[in-house]
């Protein structure tokens, strides 16, 4: 079965960097393009970035645009989120999802706060 | 942005009885390829959200036949024929036709 598990969230001060993961199994990861999407604490959703299958399309949020960067590997069946500058209003829980928001994973927390 | 807009944004139901959602979007959601990219999300407290319904009106594996989807160009419904404790949560719509992908407000449905 499809299986979703991310990691790396946790405490952070603004303007520091995180690297967030996303474990993919049960499917073929290679053929498919994903997403993270975060929600802000008792907020809605909000689409952050998507890469295409292979890596060749990425697009972003204006919110972190310059600043977040996704990637896949495809040899290791992980999508990476990595999080630079980040501010206050970061503070999320972030999903990976694939390609058709058809799998979602259960969420990693991240608090920017001094 | 493509703007998408969900009234009610609360809406309480006594058990047993239909519901609506009603998700308008700022422009049309029928992409080149002649479809309409429009989803339904659900997301129960505590968990991650759930595709219930894919371009407009297909419902996903394990969704109850109870969750219809419907509408056209930038007018979309998402119903519930009869609420059962188990549908509390929160629903989004959300357009995957145009960059970036926007989700609605949601919709906060509850038990009277």
């Amino acid at each position: 079965q499809v299986q979703l598990v991310e990691s790396g969230g946790g405490v952070v001060q603004p303007g520091r960097s995180l690297r967030l993961s996303c474990a993919a199994s049960g499917f073929t990861f290679r053929n498919y393009g994903m997403h993270w999407v975060r929600q802000a604490p008792g907020k809605g959703l909000e689409w952050v970035a998507v890469t295409w299958y292979d890596g060749s399309i990425k697009y972003y949020a204006d919110s972190v645009k310059g600043r977040f960067t996704i990637s896949k590997d495809n040899s290791k069946n992980t999508l990476y989120l990595e999080m630079n500058s980040l501010r206050a209003e970061d503070t999320a829980i972030y999903y990976c999802s694939r390609w058709a928001f058809d799998y979602w994973g259960q969420g990693t927390l991240v608090t920017v706060s001094s | 942005d493509v703007v998408m807009t969900q009234s009610p944004l609360s809406l309480p139901v006594t058990l047993g009885q239909p519901a609506s959602i009603s998700c308008r979007s700022s422009q049309s959601l029928v992409y080149s390829d002649g479809n309409t990219y429009l989803n339904w999300f659900q997301q129960r407290p505590g968990q991650s959200p759930r595709r219930l319904i894919y371009k407009i009106s297909n419902r996903d594996s394990g969704v109850p036949d109870r969750f219809s989807g419907s509408g056209s160009g930038t007018d979309f419904t998402l119903k519930i024929s009869r609420v059962e404790a188990e549908d509390v949560g929160v629903y989004y719509c959300m357009q995957g036709t145009h960059w970036p992908q926007t989700f609605g407000q949601g919709t906060k449905v509850e038990i009277k």
